[in-house]
């Protein structure tokens, strides 16, 4: 089965709230992970990623927050847009040196105006 | 700048015909992935090349399925003798360096349908 998952398979929110998105890996060796939007009818577009040796990463309005003792990571957007509905993907690479990425299942974001 | 392309866009394939599915990565992009899409899952792993060498094709399901980069540029998935649970999209991802670059850049994908 599936190692990383998520939480929630749907998220709906308010215009200019703030949103998360979880996300569980049972794999404690995996020492990198990344975040991809997904808009309909496109590919998998790159957030954010984080190493296993950080615990927090931001760009622009988005912050990665990995918590390693409990096999979690979340995505927080700021200040939701419209433009932010889409379905997201958290992935990892399940030890050092590994290439393939192995995807979550996904959560649909709702943007409610 | 160009992105990852794949070509075509869509293939409606009769079953058991056989198809070749395009993808021109990022120039100068040394790996590139191969990930099947299911409608409303996330991607799964194919294959993996490093330059002209397949290195990993553990995801590919089965004898009927095969890849290649031979001149570690352009890839083409083939399919042989399709099946009805081949139909998703067939996303193609290429990153710049192994070492120094994780992050994959994906095309747009082809959507495969077998009738």
């Amino acid at each position: 089965g599936e190692s990383v998952g998520l939480h929630l398979p749907t998220l709906s929110v308010q215009e200019g709230d703030n949103s998360i998105i979880n996300c569980a890996y049972s794999n404690s060796a995996s020492d990198y992970f990344i975040w991809y939007k997904q808009e309909s009818g496109k590919g998998p577009q790159f957030i954010i990623d984080i190493r296993s040796n950080m615990d927090k990463r931001q760009g622009q309005r988005v912050t990665v927050l990995l918590n390693k003792t409990v096999k979690h990571l979340s995505l927080q957007i700021a200040a939701t847009q419209p433009g932010d509905s889409a379905v997201y993907f958290c992935a990892e690479k399940r030890f050092q040196g590994a290439q393939k990425l192995v995807f979550g299942q996904g959560t649909r974001l709702t943007i409610n105006p | 700048g160009a992105g990852v392309s794949q070509s075509p866009r869509y293939k409606v394939a009769k079953r058991g015909q056989d198809v070749a599915l395009r993808c021109d990565p990022i120039s100068g992009h040394v790996s590139l992935f191969w990930y099947q899409q299911a409608l409303g899952q996330g991607p799964e792993f194919l294959t993996y090349f490093q330059n002209e060498a397949q290195l990993d094709k553990s995801g590919l399901p089965s004898d009927r399925f095969f890849a290649e980069r031979p001149e570690g540029s352009v890839s083409t998935l083939k399919i042989q003798r399709t099946q009805q649970e081949d139909s998703a999209v067939y996303l193609c991802a290429s990153s710049r360096d192994r070492l120094r670059n994780e992050k994959l850049f994906f095309g747009s994908g082809t959507q495969l349908s077998v009738l």
